[in-house]
């Protein structure tokens, strides 16, 4: 099983900041990684797929970077509605398919 | 628009059983494999079960393989999770989501509001 190690666990940032998520796998996953943002009370919504391509409707300040063990999702300006928990998630090798602990981007 | 509707979570004693349904609409459902992921209190997301487009083949999590059983009616785009022998520790919310492919190992771009199961005494 893959196992996908996130860091920070809290990331505490103001509006306008850039956040820089990090999400370290096991092994190998080529890019077949996405990250998906959860709030409070909503389902997860998926940001990026395959490790750099924005998912429909998802604003440019998202980016994902990163190809086999070591992946990045960066937020470049922080808005209001960014504080949330972000999770990855790989599908490569599977199953199971696994997802991170997740890293909440708080307001500092 | 795409939307998922779960429905049959509820409280339940350990050792019972659920049936976890999800109704999809605004894609073309026999297409897409689907996945059921949960949320567990104070705990981050877990993948529980897939199953491809067509229903022949559904995997699972070593944490439910053998209690849990998912499966598809394309004629009726819904997609079942039935749930036995439960315990305590698959108390969470249950979301059903769509995959990006009709294979199984997928990401998942739409997700349902989830449906809470409880297993308590």
């Amino acid at each position: 099983e893959i196992v996908l190690t996130q860091s920070p666990a809290t990331l505490s940032l103001s509006p306008g900041d850039r956040a820089t998520l990090s999400c370290r796998a096991s092994q190998s996953v080529n890019t077949y990684l996405a990250w998906y943002q959860q709030k409070p009370g909503q389902s997860p919504r998926l940001l990026i797929f395959d490790a750099s391509n924005r998912a429909t409707g998802i604003p440019a300040r998202f980016s994902g970077s990163g190809s086999g063990t070591d992946f990045t999702l960066t937020i470049s300006s922080l808005e209001p509605e960014d504080f949330a928990v972000y999770y990855c998630q790989q599908r490569d090798n599977w199953p199971p398919l696994t997802f991170g602990g997740g890293t909440r981007v708080e307001m500092k | 628009e795409v939307h998922l509707v779960e429905s049959g979570g509820g409280l339940v004693q350990p050792g019972g059983s659920l049936r976890l349904s999800c109704t999809a609409s605004g894609f073309s459902f026999s297409y897409y494999a689907m996945g059921w992921v949960r949320l567990s209190p104070g705990k981050g997301l877990e993948w529980v079960s897939g199953i491809g487009g067509s229903g022949a083949t559904s995997y699972y999590a070593d944490s439910v393989k053998g209690r849990f059983t998912m499966s598809r009616d394309n004629s009726k785009n819904t997609v079942y999770l039935q749930m036995s022998r439960l315990r305590a520790e698959d108390s969470a919310l249950y979301f059903c989501a769509k995959g990006t492919f009709v294979g199984s190992g997928t990401h998942f771009d739409y997700w349902g509001q989830g449906t809470l199961v409880t297993v308590s005494s």
